[in-house]
C-alpha cells in the first residue's frame, strides 16, 4: 500500500508568520508533487506543484522537495487568516498500475488573527 | 476554459433510487477521475478513465456505475446505495498522464436517506 503521511494538526500560527507543512511518501516511483489547499466544504484547489529536488516559490508559497528522503514540504510566508484550510498533499505515481494522485490526510492550519 | 463542472451541487436520494452524477470540461484534457471524500479525510480514489476508456477501478461496488460517453463528459451512476454512501463526490481531469495535477470540480454533496 502506497502511503502519504502527514501530521494532521491542527497547526496553529500567528498571522504573519511562517506556516510549515510537511509530508513524506512512500512510493519511490512517484515524481511529480502537488499541494491543494480545501476549505471547509469546498473541493481541493491546487496551489503548487514541484518536479524536482530544491525549492520551488511562488509568491507567499515555498515547496521543497528531497527525493532521497521522499520528503515535501510547503511553507507559506506571512500567513494570513484567509489561509486557513486543510492542505493536503499529493505525490503522483508513474506506476504503470496505478497512475493517479494519492492524497495525504491533510494537514488543517489555523492562521490566528 | 478552465473550469470542471459538476451537476448537480446536491442531492438526496432514497435506498432505492437511481440517480446520475454529471462532469464536464472543455480544457481537452483526455483523463477524468471521480473521487470520494468523506468528512475529515482525504479524497479517495473511485475510477480513472483514460481516453473515454476505464483504466482503474477501485474495487468500487456495483452500486457506482461509471460511464464516460466522450472526451469531456464523466458520468457516475447510482443505484440501490446505502446511508455510508453519503459524501462529496468528486470529479477531476488533468493532461494525459495527471503529473500536471488535477484540476477538481466543485463536487456533488450526495445524501443517501
Amino acid at each position: 500500500q502506497k502511503e502519504v503521511e502527514q501530521n494532521s494538526g491542527p497547526l496553529s500560527v500567528p498571522e504573519g508568520a511562517i506556516a510549515s507543512l510537511n509530508c513524506t511518501y512512500s512510493d519511490r516511483g512517484s515524481q511529480s508533487f502537488f499541494w491543494y489547499r480545501q476549505y471547509s466544504g469546498k473541493s481541493p484547489e491546487l496551489i503548487m506543484s514541484i518536479y524536482s529536488n530544491g525549492d520551488k516559490e511562488d509568491g507567499r508559497f515555498t515547496a521543497q522537495l528531497n527525493k532521497a528522503s521522499q520528503y515535501v514540504s510547503l511553507l507559506i510566508r506571512d500567513s494570513q487568516p484567509s489561509d486557513s484550510a486543510t492542505y493536503l498533499c499529493a505525490p503522483y505515481s508513474m506506476d504503470t498500475g496505478r497512475r493517479a494522485l494519492t492524497f495525504g490526510s491533510g494537514t488543517r492550519l489555523q492562521v490566528q488573527p | 476554459d478552465t473550469e470542471v463542472t459538476q451537476t448537480p451541487k446536491h442531492l438526496v436520494m432514497g435506498m432505492t433510487n437511481k440517480k446520475s452524477l454529471k462532469c464536464e470540461q472543455h480544457m481537452g484534457h483526455r483523463a477524468m477521475y471521480w473521487y470520494k471524500q468523506k468528512a475529515k479525510k482525504p479524497p479517495e480514489l473511485m475510477f480513472v478513465y483514460s481516453y473515454e476508456k476505464l483504466s482503474i477501478n477501485e474495487s468500487v461496488p456495483s452500486r457506482f456505475s461509471p460511464e464516460c460517453p466522450n472526451s469531456s463528459l464523466l458520468n457516475l451512476h447510482l443505484h440501490a446505495l446505502q446511508p455510508e454512501d453519503s459524501a462529496l463526490y468528486l470529479c477531476a481531469s488533468s493532461r494525459q498522464g495527471g503529473d500536471y495535477g488535477y484540476t477538481f470540480g466543485s463536487g456533488t454533496r450526495l445524501t443517501v436517506v
